[in-house]
């Protein structure tokens, strides 16, 4: 079944401590990103990556790092969380379609089930 | 700068009745469009999406929406609405320049009455 994988589903931590939140997709999907959900505020990107080595920042990134050392996987790392960075999680996945989405791409991401992130 | 407006934080309709559901984006060229659905404790998946051709897209569920360029719209509609539409929905769009950014909206939650 292709699906986006990511764990723990709910976690509840203390500020400072570091933390990681897994992803991992089964599609072969070159793209892969990160996401927050806040209340009224719909879905911001934290991070995306368009291939393996390759990532770049989104529209909130600051607390946030990541990596993509295979194709498969793309954890988000929050170094030292603090309280503001309490909120929904979504990792999501998509055929890169080159810069500009180009023929025959769909554009369709493939979410994850949500990461639930409390910080105290 | 691009951006997606979505009119409505929360739509209430009865059972039967047409659901709206209004999104409006802001760019100089037309963007790569789509709506989303999340249903409760869960991602979110793809409803329908406008890339190019046709204007009026169908989508899951009994789901279509309409792409306008002079209104530079995107409302989606549903003739018949289900308690199973029950949910957040999500208009976004891809700028053609860059298909590596996604601008979502702030969501539309729907409520169905019985």
């Amino acid at each position: 079944e292709a699906q986006v994988t990511q764990n723990p589903r709910y976690l509840i931590t203390v500020t400072g401590k570091k933390l990681t939140v897994t992803c991992s997709q089964n599609m072969n999907h070159e793209y892969m990103s990160w996401y927050r959900q806040d209340p009224g505020l719909g879905l911001r990107q934290i991070y995306y990556s368009m291939n393996v080595e390759v990532t770049d920042k989104g529209d909130v990134p600051e607390g946030y790092k990541v990596s993509r050392k295979e194709k498969r996987n793309f954890p988000l790392i929050l170094e030292s969380p603090s309280p503001n960075q309490t909120s929904l999680y979504f990792c999501a996945s998509r055929d890169a379609g080159g810069t500009s989405g180009g023929k025959g791409w769909t554009g369709e991401l493939f979410f994850g089930e949500g990461s639930r992130l409390t910080v105290l | 700068a691009q951006s997606v407006t979505q009119l409505g934080s929360h739509v209430s309709v009865s059972e039967g009745a047409l659901v709206l559901l209004r999104c409006n984006y802001s760019s100089s060229v037309p963007p790569y469009l789509f709506w989303y659905v999340q249903y409760p404790n869960q991602g979110l998946q793809l409803l329908l999406k406008y890339t190019t051709g046709a204007t009026l897209v169908k989508g899951i569920n009994g789901f279509e929406a309409e792409f306008k360029k002079s209104e530079t719209s995107f409302h989606l509609t549903k003739p018949s609405a289900h308690m199973s539409d029950a949910a957040e929905y999500f208009c976004a769009l891809v700028p053609r320049s860059s298909a590596s950014k996604i601008i979502f909206g702030s969501g539309t939650r729907l409520s169905i009455r019985p």
